[in-house]
């Protein structure tokens, strides 16, 4: 079935840094949305991407749909110890006639102190 | 605050018991979605019901099954428990079982089989 690839698998950064992931997949998706889970807590939606090309910013975060539809890259600028948890990216897989949500295995984030 | 509500928030239950585990999705969702986190592991999908219907199944086992009620409500039952049962169990929901499929989540509830 269709795989969605996060990397890297976990970041350690210090406080301050810029951060960059990606999620690529085989085929082409037509959406792409990117969530942050907290620890204990439920995945909460960060960008949703709609459009190839597409760059959308949410304050210090900002994702692109990338041009090949088959890659997104979210970008945290400045990170501060609330940056914090796992950053999964998901999109509707465009194979299945229900558009199921795909879901990478997730970029799991740690701030030096 | 998502908007979905999951209860109960933490639940102990012994080897060989069965669970209930219930969602109320969004005001509006028609959707209901629930997945399996096992420690430090991704998102697993379970299974998904569109508007009281069942609309996708994942990696769920026959031990295991759900529901949709008329008002939308949500009930994933998980039955004949095992150790490897032990996880956090989220429901999301969403507007449409399509392309707008912006889910929501809810906080999750914390399964511990002993």
């Amino acid at each position: 079935g269709q795989q969605l690839n996060q990397s890297p698998q976990s970041m350690f950064i210090q406080e301050g840094e810029d951060v960059s992931m990606n999620c690529t997949s085989s085929s082409i998706f037509n959406t792409w949305l990117w969530y942050k889970q907290d620890p204990g807590e439920g995945p909460v939606l960060l960008i949703a991407l709609y459009k190839a090309g597409e760059l959308t910013s949410n304050g210090r975060l900002t994702a692109q749909f990338g041009i090949t539809r088959k890659d997104s890259f979210l970008n945290i600028s400045a990170s501060i110890p609330s940056d914090v948890g796992i950053y999964f990216c998901a999109g509707p897989d465009p194979l299945d006639s229900n558009y199921q949500l795909i879901w990478g295995a997730g970029t799991k984030l740690i701030i030096k102190p | 605050d998502s908007g979905v509500t999951q209860t109960p928030k933490h639940l102990i239950t012994a080897t060989g018991q069965r669970v209930t585990l219930r969602c109320s999705p969004r005001s509006g969702d028609l959707s209901v979605y629930w997945y399996q986190q096992s420690l430090d592991q991704g998102l697993q999908f379970l299974i998904q019901y569109y508007n009281g219907e069942e609309r996708a199944k994942g990696n769920i086992l026959e031990r295991f099954s759900a529901q949709q009620f008329p008002d939308l409500h949500s009930e994933l039952n998980l039955s004949s428990l095992e150790l490897g049962d032990s996880a956090l169990y989220f429901c999301a929901s969403s507007v449409g079982g399509g392309l707008d499929t912006e889910a929501f989540f809810g906080q999750g509830t914390r399964l511990t089989v002993v």
